[in-house]
């Protein structure tokens, strides 16, 4: 199994509409999961962080985090084609705090 | 400042090339890593520094050779590197205390 899992897609959705990402990890120790977002040939750009169980807002985007069922996910509300990229989820290694494990990525297409 | 930099923005070198990558930050940042990151896949974490201690080092072959002269510095050395070590390296930074990762723009290596 690997440790996170994303499905790579791509994900398309119109304009305007809500986009959800997925994220399963199988580290039960972890403790701080985060979502980057990743243009194409650049780098990863730090979009939310959430380190407990529930719901975290900002701005358009929404984390959710369920440590029973170790899952994480991302809502893009009013998606822009400006969205459009990869989002790589990551969670911490439990067994060494420093470290970040990511998943393969998925890539979301917001189609105007 | 909020930016991680890191220089060169490219570079090319032959396999026989000695050359250096340059990562600065001014956050205040006590912990600093490398990552690799080929075409369409996940980061890599390579080497992690705290308190400018090499502290994680993920089986990285001699040829990459890491160096953090201060706290705000992190160099990676590389000699005798192949061509498949041709990829995009990123640096990021974070506080020790909080795991949250900020990535610099990153290197652009190519081995002929």
């Amino acid at each position: 199994q690997k440790e996170v899992e994303q499905n790579s897609g791509p994900l398309s959705v119109p304009e305007g509409a809500i986009a959800s990402l997925n994220c399963t990890y199988s580290d039960r120790g972890s403790q701080s999961f985060f979502w980057y977002r990743q243009y194409s040939g650049k780098s990863p750009e730090l979009i939310m962080s959430i380190y407990s169980n529930g719901d975290k807002e900002d701005g358009r985007f929404t984390a959710q985090l369920n440590k029973a069922s170790q899952y994480v996910s991302l809502l893009i509300r009013d998606s822009q084609p400006s969205d459009s990229a990869t989002y790589l989820c990551a969670v911490n290694k439990s067994n060494s705090g420093y470290a970040l494990n990511f998943g393969k990525g998925t890539s979301l297409l917001v189609t105007p | 400042d909020t930016e991680v930099t890191q220089t060169p923005k490219h570079l090319v070198m032959g396999m026989t090339n000695k050359k250096s990558l340059k990562c600065e930050q001014h956050m205040g940042h006590r912990a600093m890593y490398w990552y690799k990151q080929k075409a369409k896949k996940p980061p890599e974490l390579m080497f992690v520094y705290s308190y400018e201690k090499l502290s994680i080092n993920e089986s990285v072959p001699s040829r990459f050779s890491p160096e953090c002269p201060n706290s705000s510095l992190l160099n990676l050395h590389l000699h005798a590197l192949q061509p498949e070590d041709s990829a995009l390296y990123l640096c990021a930074s974070s506080q020790v205390s909080a795991p949250s990762q900020f990535f610099g723009p990153g290197t652009r290596l190519t081995v002929l």
